[in-house]
């Protein structure tokens, strides 16, 4: 079973909505991170938290906010998303990021869908 | 040039066969590397890191060659659960280390 949960597993929604994304660690890691998966596309890093603070935002579009409480949870709010934002949203956690940071861990992801 | 560059195959191969991937980094800086799995609609996960000395876990040996920035994965005696994705992954040198992913070669291993 994974140390990392993601909610909810499946998401659709209209442009005009506003939805979260849940991520939650149970392994006591100091970084988390959001990652999204398209189709034929690598994962592209979106966004990295090292102890609470943002330490990467990969030129990510503002309608994806992300906001880290603490160590062990990180949401990604969702507002006027565009049907190309559909995609495999993966959180991953990790000891620490950075240099030799260490395996990341992965949920099992949230796949959106925009209509 | 894409930073983390691997060839997305298919490769297929029957059950018992040798099989190698490779993939190559743009960024001299990096660190750390790692060959992550993915199974088809399920989440990456760790298969072995990559040291400078080249490492085997059973049936897997990962190398890395920093002078020619590549890293390689060889599987011997394929089982049919080895098909799935192979994801290639750097810690690259950005503000931070950050893990960059490759976007995988998929691998089918047929009876």
């Amino acid at each position: 079973e994974t140390g990392v949960t993601q909610t909810p597993r499946h998401l659709v929604m209209g442009m005009t909505n506003k939805k979260s994304l849940k991520c939650e660690q149970h392994l006591g890691h100091n970084a988390m991170y959001w990652y999204k998966q398209s189709a034929k596309k690598p994962l592209e890093l979106m966004f990295v938290y090292n102890f609470k603070e943002q330490t990467e935002n990969n030129s990510v579009p503002s309608r994806f906010s992300p906001e880290c409480p603490n160590s062990s949870h990180l949401f990604l709010h969702l507002h006027t998303l565009q049907p190309e934002d559909s995609a495999l949203y993966l959180c991953a956690s990790s000891p620490a990021s950075g240099g030799s940071g260490g395996e990341l861990f992965f949920g099992e992801g949230s796949r959106l869908t925009v209509l | 040039r894409k930073e983390v560059e691997q060839d997305p195959g298919p490769f297929n191969v029957p059950e018992g066969a040798t099989v190698a991937f490779n993939c190559t980094y743009s960024n001299s800086a990096s660190q750390s590397f790692f060959w992550y799995r993915q199974d088809c609609r399920k989440e990456p996960k760790l298969l072995m890191s990559v040291y400078s000395s080249g490492n085997e876990d059973g049936r897997f040996t990962a190398q890395l060659n920093r002078a020619s920035q590549y890293i390689s994965l060889l599987i011997r005696d394929s089982k049919l659960s080895d098909s799935a994705t192979y994801l290639c992954v750097v810690n690259m040198r950005g503000g931070s280390y950050i893990p960059t992913f490759g976007r995988g070669t998929s691998l089918i291993v047929h009876p």
